[in-house]
């Protein structure tokens, strides 16, 4: 099946810096990606849509200057932490959308995850 | 909005024991339904899915089925194994954005 990955697969850092996360469709191409997070033993929250050569759309309540978002190539994503702070530790998910797979548009591929710890 | 309710977690079975897993949905329109899996460690793997109603998703020996009238998906296996403990995420994907929309997640544990 098809494959995303994530790098890295965790990651501690200082208040104040920030953190970059790439996400990748390994073996198909993505227009659209999907950045979750996902608190410990809680749901996924989606953050924001993805979408190649364009601006990322961004849920209600995200601060689109806090998490910056990058699709610029059909197999990479990246969502940037800037000033990060020890409220922003969580595990961050992104998914893939493969609109070429026989599933059709439904089919969404996970990442891994990357842990993020903010000290 | 949309959203997705599931039964709480933890569930603890015994091998072989029948398991359901209640999820019920409120959403416009005529949402997509999937279970995802989440094993430990691991990242969310697609379970089964349903795109329409009255269908039956099936995989590895689980089954849900697309009950537009009551607004249900629920899971639902014959005969656990100890390798099916992980933890079970309802979701839906609306027709417009095309987003997912999870549940809470139930953990699963299957003692042999």
């Amino acid at each position: 099946g098809a494959v995303v990955s994530q790098h890295p697969s965790w990651v501690i850092c200082k208040s104040g810096t920030s953190v970059k996360i790439e996400c990748r469709s390994l073996d198909f191409q993505a227009t659209t990606m999907f950045w979750y997070r996902q608190f410990p033993k809680q749901s996924l929250m989606l953050m924001a849509t993805s979408n190649e050569g364009s601006k990322a759309t961004y849920e209600q309540g995200v601060e689109k200057d806090k998490f910056l978002i990058n699709h610029a190539s059909l197999t990479l994503s990246t969502l940037t932490v800037t000033s990060a702070h020890p409220e922003d530790s969580s595990f961050y998910i992104c998914s893939a959308r493969d609109a070429s797979a026989s599933g059709g548009q439904e089919t969404q591929y996970f990442g891994p995850g990357t842990r993020l710890l903010v000290l | 909005g949309d959203s997705v309710t599931q039964m709480e977690g933890p569930v603890t079975l015994s091998e072989e024991a029948f398991l359901t897993i209640n999820c019920t949905y409120t959403a416009t329109g005529y949402p997509s339904l999937f279970w995802y899996v989440q094993y430990p460690g691991e990242g969310l793997q697609l379970l089964l899915k349903a795109t329409k109603a009255d269908d039956k998703g099936s995989n590895k020996g689980f089954e849900a089925t697309y009950r537009k009238e009551t607004t249900s998906f629920h899971l639902e296996k014959g005969s656990v194994q100890v390798s099916d403990s992980a933890v079970y995420f309802c979701a839906l994907m609306d027709t417009g954005r095309r987003a997912l929309t999870f549940g809470s997640g139930t953990r699963l544990q299957v003692q042999p």
